[in-house]
């Protein structure tokens, strides 16, 4: 019963490399998303996609790119790693963005020196 | 600034103790959720609320709904060191496919 997993949990990255942050969910959600959660800011939204093939922005979208090339999928991807990008990323999914519930996997701890 | 403001921000209180955080907005919501998420893990709803004046009970946590569906509280009752956490609030505006959450409320609940 894996839900969302992402992957992978911890990483560490010099300023400029690039990476990309897997999550996976084997609910056959539509609806899947990209948080980062820093101290102090509850979860920010950077990226989320209605749909197999689509993509949209959030709240914090620069220095972030993402795909869903399959349903189950979602990559967020950076492409010049910053310091400021050090956080807690998490993934979320669901089957519709209304009253239910996001279902969201343990989080990437991501740290940029 | 934050849409959705969190209060308090920390709380640490004693084993049987009851408690009252609040999830603030100057914005109207068509829905709110709150979230439990321990450490290491991701949040994990716990309840949705969608009317106004609406209050749902979950065992020792009742939450409840502003008339005005801009505030939302969720109060413990005889809290339990099993309630540890950070509590996060979550609205919804009408169609939106976004979620906002607050900052969190961090509980600690001591034995």
């Amino acid at each position: 019963n894996a839900g969302v997993t992402q992957t992978p949990k911890f990483r560490v990255l010099k300023t400029g490399q690039s990476m990309t942050l897997l999550c996976a969910q084997d609910m056959n959600h539509e609806y899947m998303y990209w948080y980062r959660q820093d101290p102090g800011m509850g979860l920010r939204l950077i990226h989320y996609s209605v749909g197999e093939g689509t993509t949209a922005k959030g709240e914090v979208p620069d220095g972030y790119n993402v795909s869903r090339l399959k349903k189950q999928n979602f990559l967020l991807g950076l492409e010049s790693a910053a310091p400021s990008q050090t956080s807690v990323y998490f993934c979320a999914s669901s089957y519709w963005p209304g009253n239910q519930p996001q279902h969201f996997g343990d989080g990437t701890r991501l740290s940029i020196l | 600034t934050q849409l959705l403001e969190q209060s308090p921000q920390f709380l640490s209180i004693q084993e049987g103790e009851n408690l009252t955080v609040y999830c603030n907005s100057s914005s109207v919501f068509s829905s709110l959720q709150w979230y439990r998420q321990e450490p290491g893990e991701g949040p994990v709803l716990l309840v949705t609320v969608v009317t106004g004046g609406e209050v749902k009970k979950l065992k020792r946590l009742t939450f409840q709904f502003g008339d005005a569906r801009k505030d939302s509280s969720l109060h413990i009752t005889a809290a339990q060191p099993g309630d540890t956490g950070l509590y996060l609030c979550a609205g919804r505006m009408d169609s939106s496919y976004k979620l906002i959450f607050g900052s969190g409320t961090r509980l600690l609940v001591r034995p």
